[in-house]
């Protein structure tokens, strides 16, 4: 079985240019959660999606934005990118209830 | 709102010898607590967790972590480290109602040397 897939791996975006990352979860895992991964740092909460319903919310503006399809496979989108937003991003897949969350490789975002 | 304390950034530590990672939390709800690692370049993969039970709870790879709920913490041990098992080490709670919403500390990079 495939684990949690994440595309791209990597990508360089300049300042005020829009992002979008993509995670296929685990077959038969209903939620996708999003974390942000600045260096030096550990991950920081910023989506839950389950059913194709937003579950939960981290501290992250607005211009942070996700969606989740009827695959459940996720979206995450970052408008007006500021070089903060630099960091990997993981994606982690969940059986609903369950307590252990499954992580991908995560997409590696450089805003320049 | 809950959060975790890593105590250590980094822990230097000789092949064979033991490790300890210190990890405290601090929640006014009920938490489930776990230890991820991540190795270079790769995605975050669960070590153990203490859900319930016995406080004690165990890897198959020799790690080990005890809960303490009077001190608040879930420190991390193995008794004899390999060189494989240089990573970073996060601690992370979530709370029992609040399944796949995870708060992770800031990690403790363990560099591990002949």
């Amino acid at each position: 079985d495939a684990g949690v897939t994440q595309s791209p791996t990597h990508l360089i975006k300049t300042r005020g240019q829009h992002v979008t990352l993509r995670c296929s979860p685990i077959s038969g895992h209903k939620s996708v959660s999003w974390y942000q991964q600045v260096l030096g740092q550990g991950p920081q909460f910023i989506f839950q999606y389950y059913e194709k319903e937003e579950r939960g919310r981290g501290n992250f503006p607005d211009r942070f934005s996700a969606r989740q399809f009827p695959n459940y496979s996720s979206e995450l989108n970052v408008n007006a990118l500021l070089l903060g937003d630099s960091a990997l991003y993981l994606c982690a897949s969940t059986v609903q209830g369950s307590t252990e969350a499954f992580f991908g490789q995560g997409t590696r975002l450089t805003v320049v | 709102a809950q959060s975790v304390t890593q105590l250590d950034s980094q822990v230097p530590v000789f092949e064979e010898a033991p490790v300890e990672l210190r990890c405290n939390y601090s929640s006014s709800v009920s938490v489930y607590l776990f230890w991820y690692v991540q190795y270079p370049n790769q995605g975050l993969q669960l070590l153990l967790k203490y859900l319930s039970g016995s406080t004690l709870v165990k890897s198959i790879n020799g790690f080990e972590a005890e809960f303490n709920k009077s001190q608040t913490s879930f420190h991390l041990r193995k008794p004899s480290v390999h060189i494989s098992d240089t990573a970073e080490y996060f601690c992370a709670v979530s709370e029992t109602d609040s399944w796949g919403k995870l708060q992770f500390g800031a990690g403790t990079q363990v560099v591990v040397t002949p």
